[in-house]
């Protein structure tokens, strides 16, 4: 059974722009997470769809959004980039909508100029 | 206060030996989970145990068994015979609620860097 994917792997963008990261979770889980990780802060829960519908959400601006569509791919768009966006965005996915386990994709790596 | 706390920033160990990752959680929630992944270099998280709150007896996957104490919340990864694959950083997580809750989010540890010498 093929793992959770992400796309792309790296990326590199400049301030203001805006980015959009993607998610495809093992096939049969219809959870989605995502994850953000840098060196300072650790990993932090973005948030989570089941469903096609955002179930909870993590302290983090507005600026951070995403989706989940009805085959259970998400998307993670990030506005108006700063430099402390840059850090890996991990994906994970679940059966249900309590995992567990919850099993995470290879990240995408974002760097931000 | 923190809800994982991984005391150990770096650890090492001999090639073929036990060794044990210290965890402890916070949680007032009766109903919680915990799990130990391994990150590799290449930045991927793989799951490697998971410890229900209710499950009487400790969790063993292979060669990792998870050393559980609900009493002093404590959730310790043990790995037996260590590899030179195994060395990688090693985080810790909990999921609070149960059924009817909704925040299911993952709440990871700092992380235990552990490197196996041959």
């Amino acid at each position: 059974k093929a793992g959770v994917t992400q796309t792309p792997r790296y990326l590199i963008k400049t301030r203001g722009q805006q980015v959009t990261l993607s998610c495809s979770p093992i096939s049969g889980h219809r959870s989605v997470s995502w994850y953000q990780q840098t060196p300072g802060q650790g990993l932090q829960f973005l948030f989570e769809y089941f469903s096609e519908t955002q179930r909870n959400k993590g302290n983090f601006p507005g600026r951070f959004s995403g989706r989940q569509f009805s085959n259970s791919r998400s998307e993670m768009n990030v506005s108006t980039l700063e430099l402390g966006d840059s850090a890996l965005y991990l994906c994970a996915s679940s059966l249900g909508l309590a995992g567990p386990p919850w099993f995470f994709g290879p990240g995408t790596r974002l760097t931000v100029l | 206060a923190q809800k994982i706390t991984q005391t150990q920033p770096g650890m090492f160990v001999q090639e073929k030996e036990a060794v044990t990752l210290d965890c402890t959680y916070d949680t007032s929630d009766p109903s919680y989970g915990l799990f130990w992944y391994k990150q590799p270099s290449s930045g991927e998280m793989i799951f490697l145990i998971y410890q229900g709150s209710y499950d009487q007896q400790n969790a063993t996957e292979g060669r990792y068994s998870l050393n559980f104490q609900k009493a002093r919340k404590s959730a310790n990864l043990v790995i037996s015979a260590s590899q030179l694959g195994d060395s990688a950083m090693y985080f810790c997580a909990m999921r609070e609620g149960g059924s009817g809750g909704s925040n299911y989010k993952l709440t990871f540890g700092k992380g235990t860097l552990l490197t196996v010498n041959p």
